[in-house]
């Protein structure tokens, strides 16, 4: 198994441009989530998803997108990008068990700069 | 709004010291668990503690929470160079398993 995988590893944009984050996990995990991690500010949720085609706002959605078709992919969408949206974007799945009701795996994140 | 405090934000330590990482909240989490993260990769799970006044223990590393749910300790004993990394506390309050992160603690050990 890989795990999470996240593409691109690095990114450099320019303000106003758009990309997409890829996310993909092959663990069958019906949770979903997007993260952004700023210096000193912790991990930031910016949108989840209980599966496909269910998504839903976290504390930090403005200026972002998600889509969720599959159960594997959970795409994030930067439509203008801003220089406030330069960040490390972490992807994480999780699928709560009694024994394991709250464990997410992370991605190994995508560095943004937006200039 | 639900949030986690952590203490202190850096730490920095001689091989062989013991060190306690604080998290602290007003509210009351239904679980809290403990990640650690190296440069360049995502936070990966030490611990998850759900009962009030649970202890566990992973090696050197101990994890308490609180009797009243709203508080977590980590404590390394005998810390090792190995044990330099980004340790973040994290709470769940709620369905969906949503996670409030805390800030983090950036903790280096010298040999």
């Amino acid at each position: 198994n890989a795990g999470v995988t996240q593409t691109p590893k690095f990114r450099i944009l320019k303000i106003g441009q758009s990309m997409t984050l890829q996310c993909t996990q092959d663990m069958n995990h019906n949770y979903m989530y997007w993260y952004r991690q700023d210096p000193g500010m912790g991990l930031k949720l910016i949108y989840y998803s209980v599966g496909a085609g269910i998504t839903d706002k976290g504390e930090v959605p403005n200026g972002y997108n998600v889509s969720r078709s599959t159960t594997e992919d959970f795409p994030l969408r930067l439509e203008l990008a801003a220089p406030s949206q330069t960040s490390v974007y972490f992807c994480a799945s999780s699928y709560p068990t009694e024994t394991s009701p709250y464990e997410q795996y992370f991605g190994p994140g995508t560095r943004l700069t937006v200039t | 709004t639900q949030l986690l405090e952590q203490s202190p934000q850096f730490l920095s330590i001689q091989e062989g010291e013991n060190l306690t990482v604080y998290c602290n909240s007003s509210s009351v989490f239904s679980s809290l668990q403990w990640y650690r993260q190296e440069p360049g990769e995502g936070p990966v799970l030490l611990v998850t503690v759900v009962t009030g006044g649970e202890v566990k223990k992973l090696k050197r590393l101990t994890f308490q929470f609180g009797d009243a749910r709203k508080d977590s300790s980590l404590h390394i004993t005998a810390a090792q160079p190995g044990d330099t990394g980004l340790y973040l506390c994290a709470g769940t309050y709620n369905q969906g398993g949503k996670l409030i992160f805390g800030q983090g603690t950036e903790l280096s050990v010298k040999p």
